[in-house]
């Protein structure tokens, strides 16, 4: 059964780059693409962006290119850099399995988050 | 439009059949698949495609599309389903993919 580990640094100053990287175990990445989503307190999901096996990546245009997403699969991690962060950036950040071909398109295994704050 | 709108709120009495619902223009194209969130938990997926369920979601739970509204259906609510529920799906180009605003469910 595949399983994400995730982690990162949960305390950031504005301006700094958030870094968050997730493990994959039990599985392989061909086939799929890696997602990351985030959850500020108190709110809903937001879709960030992801990448798949090829290194193909897709991002949310509402963060104005400061989301990278990227692959390292002799480690079988992925990750994710936000850069200028602000305090709108404080949310639990997760990693998921994304499926999707055709019409179809879902996250079936997800990283259990983890809470990021930024704050000077 | 690229959004996908859903009723912040929807209760329900137990044991009674309750059915939140998904709309987008992206969705006249797109299957919606339908996360399950409680609180401080990550979301967990319980409809996926047409109206497929992963292993281990009991059968209460079904999915169905119409137009441009794609609806996640809960046949004898159980105190249990008690949660946030989100539909995920593409935008309108197709290029991206987003979340729906989410429903908190109350079950009375």
């Amino acid at each position: 059964q595949v399983q994400l580990q995730q982690w990162g640094a949960g305390l950031l100053k504005p301006s700094e780059t958030l870094s968050l990287t997730c493990t994959v175990y039990g599985g392989s990445f061909t086939g799929y693409f890696w997602s990351w989503i985030r959850q500020p307190p108190g709110k809903g999901l937001e879709w960030i962006g992801d990448i798949n096996h090829r290194g193909s990546t897709d991002y949310n245009p509402s963060l104005k290119s400061r989301a990278t997403t990227s692959l390292d699969t002799s480690k079988n991690q992925f990750s994710l850099r936000l850069n200028s962060v602000t305090a709108a950036d404080t949310a639990v950040y997760y990693c998921a399995r994304t499926t999707t071909f055709g019409v179809v398109v879902y996250m079936d295994v997800w990283g259990r988050g983890t809470t990021v704050t930024i704050s000077s | 439009s690229s959004e996908l709108t859903q009723d912040p709120a929807v209760s329900v009495a137990l044991g009674q059949t309750v059915r939140i619902t998904c709309q987008g223009d992206s969705l006249r194209r797109y299957y919606a698949s339908w996360y399950q969130q409680k609180p401080g938990q990550a979301p967990v997926l319980v409809i996926y495609d047409k109206n497929s369920r992963p292993s281990g979601i009991p059968d209460r739970f079904s999915g169905s599309g119409s137009g441009n509204t794609a609806s996640l259906t809960i046949t004898g609510t159980q105190a249990e389903d008690e949660a946030d529920y989100y539909c995920y799906s593409r935008d309108s180009s197709g290029n991206h993919r987003l979340f729906g605003g989410g429903t908190k469910l109350t079950v009375l």
